[in-house]
């Protein structure tokens, strides 16, 4: 059973590019999501995916923040005109079935430096 | 108040003994409830699961939920070096609501 991979682990970019990461779920989890954790902080949800639509947004996302499921498989979060705020490890989680009793496994994070 | 507290720690507990984790949350209409160890540097890894009021024990794992306290609980016994790591309590509350909402996490050293 392959676990939840993102790529890049790590990425560094100077303020005002857009960067986009990617995220693969455990191959049988129709749920996806994404959260944001900085330094000494919890993860912060962002958005989930159940297939291919995006059923929920956090307020934290802002307009420079998009992210897609075109095919119900990977996910793509970009964030574009990135601030030296958007500093932070971004994370991605996956489940199988959703609802209450549903385990959400996270992979290993996309570690992004805005300089 | 904030929706999941824990104290941050750093908690020190000597090696073999029992750690003891702690966490409150403030919707009542919470229904699940997990930890998370989380190594520096790297990503969140899923330990333990409660959804019932109770304790569930799994290994040297034991997690605690009281609903009427709004209070969840992870035991660690028989402590080793390699649990040394922060633990994070996370939250999904109420029905139809997919996140999961996280304290700030709970540092734990554990002493040789």
């Amino acid at each position: 059973d392959t676990g939840v991979s993102q790529d890049p682990r790590h990425k560094i970019t100077k303020r005002g590019q857009n960067v986009t990461f990617r995220c693969d779920p455990i191959s049988e989890h129709n749920r996806l999501y994404w959260y944001r954790q900085t330094l000494g902080q919890g993860p912060e949800f962002l958005t989930y995916f159940q297939n291919e639509a995006q059923l929920e947004k956090s307020r934290l996302l802002s307009d420079r923040f998009s992210a897609e499921r075109p095919k119900g498989s990977f996910s793509t979060l970009e964030i574009q005109r990135t601030e030296q705020g958007d500093s932070a490890m971004y994370l991605c989680a996956s489940s199988s079935m959703g609802g209450q009793r549903d385990e959400q496994y996270f992979g290993p994070g996309t570690r992004l430096t805005v300089t | 108040q904030k929706e999941v507290e824990q104290n941050s720690g750093p908690l020190s507990v000597p090696e073999g003994a029992i750690a003891s984790l702690n966490c409150t949350y403030s919707d009542r209409g919470s229904q699940s409830f997990f930890w998370y160890r989380q190594y520096s540097g790297k990503s969140p890894e899923l330990i333990m699961f409660i959804y019932s009021n109770g304790d569930k024990e799994d290994g040297r794992f034991t997690a605690q939920l009281n609903k009427a306290s709004q209070y969840v609980s992870l035991l660690i016994r028989d402590s080793q070096p390699s649990d040394s790591a922060t633990y994070l309590c996370a939250v999904k509350q109420n029905f139809g609501n997919e996140k999961l909402t996280f304290g700030t996490g709970t540092r734990l050293t554990i002493i040789p």
